[in-house]
């Protein structure tokens, strides 16, 4: 079955900086890939998505990567501010059920 | 306007209770999920129900029986409770089949097991 694996676990940056989180998977077949935020004490909430068929995506600050070769992808979030700490899950899914990666506990220091 | 409800938000009970917890959602999807997540984080899948057919049972103890009235309702009951079911259940909803639809989350029900 998929295998997610997520980095770093934690990840610590001063407000204005970028900070990146990378996953890599293992099932060829895979072919959706979003990225979920999860504010402490809430529900995890989508905050951008990207399909196989494209390699980039961005939404205002925030921006994911694909590279299907290598199986791997990555949260690109720029400019940072307090708000954007909370735990970040990337999973995948394409014949499988989504399959999370185990979390990156990003904090944002003002 | 809530689009995934769970009931209860807390719940605590003794070792060897049986307990359930009730999922809603008003959004029109036919896929329903249920995911624990446990205290270091790690959210995984335990069901998926389609229009009220059980399409995922991710070899999840049968003290746990979900059971769906209608699409709009998964509701998750566990027997026996055991210490090690003390996490986070969260309720998700999507439309039909899980490729590549974003998946709405419930806000939680926090278990612990005394």
């Amino acid at each position: 079955g998929e295998n997610v694996e997520q980095h770093p676990s934690t990840l610590s940056v001063q407000e204005g900086d970028s900070a990146v989180i990378k996953c890599t998977y293992s099932d060829s077949a895979s072919n959706y890939f979003p990225w979920y935020k999860q504010e402490l004490g809430k529900r995890p909430q989508l905050i951008i998505d990207i399909r196989s068929n494209v390699g980039e995506k961005k939404d205002q600050r925030i921006a994911v990567t694909l590279n299907k070769t290598a199986k791997h992808f990555s949260l690109h979030i720029t400019e940072t501010q307090p708000e954007d700490s909370a735990v970040y899950f990337c999973a995948s899914t394409g014949n499988t059920p989504l399959v999370f990666g185990k979390g990156t506990r990003l904090s944002v220091i003002a | 306007d809530t689009a995934v409800s769970q009931t209860p938000k807390y719940l605590v009970t003794q070792m060897g209770n049986d307990k359930s917890i009730k999922c809603e959602q008003n959004l029109g999807h036919d896929t329903m999920y249920w995911y624990k997540q446990d205290s270091k984080k790690f959210l995984k899948i335990m069901f998926s129900y389609n229009n009220k057919e059980l399409i995922i049972n991710e070899t999840v103890p049968n003290r746990f029986s979900p059971k769906s009235p209608d699409k709009a309702h998964l509701n998750l009951h566990i027997n026996s409770l055991e210490l090690g079911d003390s996490a986070v259940y969260f309720c998700a909803s999507s439309r039909p089949g899980w490729r590549g639809n974003e998946q709405f989350f419930g806000p939680g029900t926090r278990l612990t097991v005394l």
